[in-house]
């Protein structure tokens, strides 16, 4: 097992930027979550994609958006950034099947916006 | 739609001693029930995890938790804790629909003390 890798770990924009984060999942896992954990807060779930397609999403609004590719890797992408966007990223692996699925988590992006 | 409460943002404890984190849920459909660990700027490690069967469920580094269906609650217990741990400790739950949207509570602070 690789786990799950995020890149990069720390990166600043400022407000009105667009970023893009991203996550190679664990190996074999066709089923990606992002959540944002705001300084002080649990994580939110933001979406999740399952065979590369969008299969749920959190109170988030359309200027957060993803991408899952066919070799398990995917992209979160944030547009005209705020400063409430400012948070810690995490990324989160799975392999669907009936029952519960575990998630596993990579480390995380923190994005500061000024 | 489903919440979590930890009750306790913080809790201070002396090493070797008891501990007892707490989580109460809200959801109107059965769940699945979680305890993550979160290291300084590390992402969230699963301690345990209730999916079915017995209430008392065992974890990794000595953890347990009990679920109570009738009291909604899913609280983490350890006979005796480690300066290693001190962290983040975050409650979440998610339905059981497949789906693996998580919701997390706003995790308790453990701090271990020599």
């Amino acid at each position: 097992e690789t786990g799950v890798t995020q890149s990069p770990t720390h990166l600043i924009k400022t407000r009105g930027q667009q970023v893009t984060l991203r996550c190679s999942s664990q190996s074999g896992h066709n089923t990606v979550s992002w959540y944002q954990q705001a300084l002080g807060q649990g994580p939110q779930f933001i979406f999740q994609y399952y065979r590369e397609e969008e299969n749920g999403r959190g109170n988030f609004p359309p200027r957060f958006s993803g991408l899952q590719f066919p070799n398990y890797s995917s992209e979160l992408n944030v547009n005209a950034l705020e400063l409430d966007d400012s948070a810690l990223y995490l990324c989160a692996s799975s392999f669907e099947a009936p029952g519960a699925n575990v998630l596993t988590f990579g480390a995380g992006s923190r994005l500061t916006v000024l | 739609a489903q919440s979590v409460t930890q009750l306790d943002s913080q809790v201070p404890v002396f090493e070797e001693a008891p501990v007892e984190l707490r989580c109460n849920y809200s959801s109107s459909v059965s769940v699945y029930l979680f305890w993550y660990v979160q290291y300084p700027n590390q992402g969230l490690q699963l301690l345990l995890k209730y999916l079915s069967g017995s209430t008392l469920v065992k974890g990794i580094n000595g953890f347990e938790a009990e679920f109570n269906k009738s009291q909604t609650s899913f609280h983490l217990r350890k006979p005796s804790v480690h300066i290693s741990d001190t962290a983040e400790y975050f409650c979440a739950v998610s339905v059981r629909s497949g789906s693996e949207k998580l919701v997390f509570g706003k995790g308790t602070k453990l701090t271990v003390n020599p």
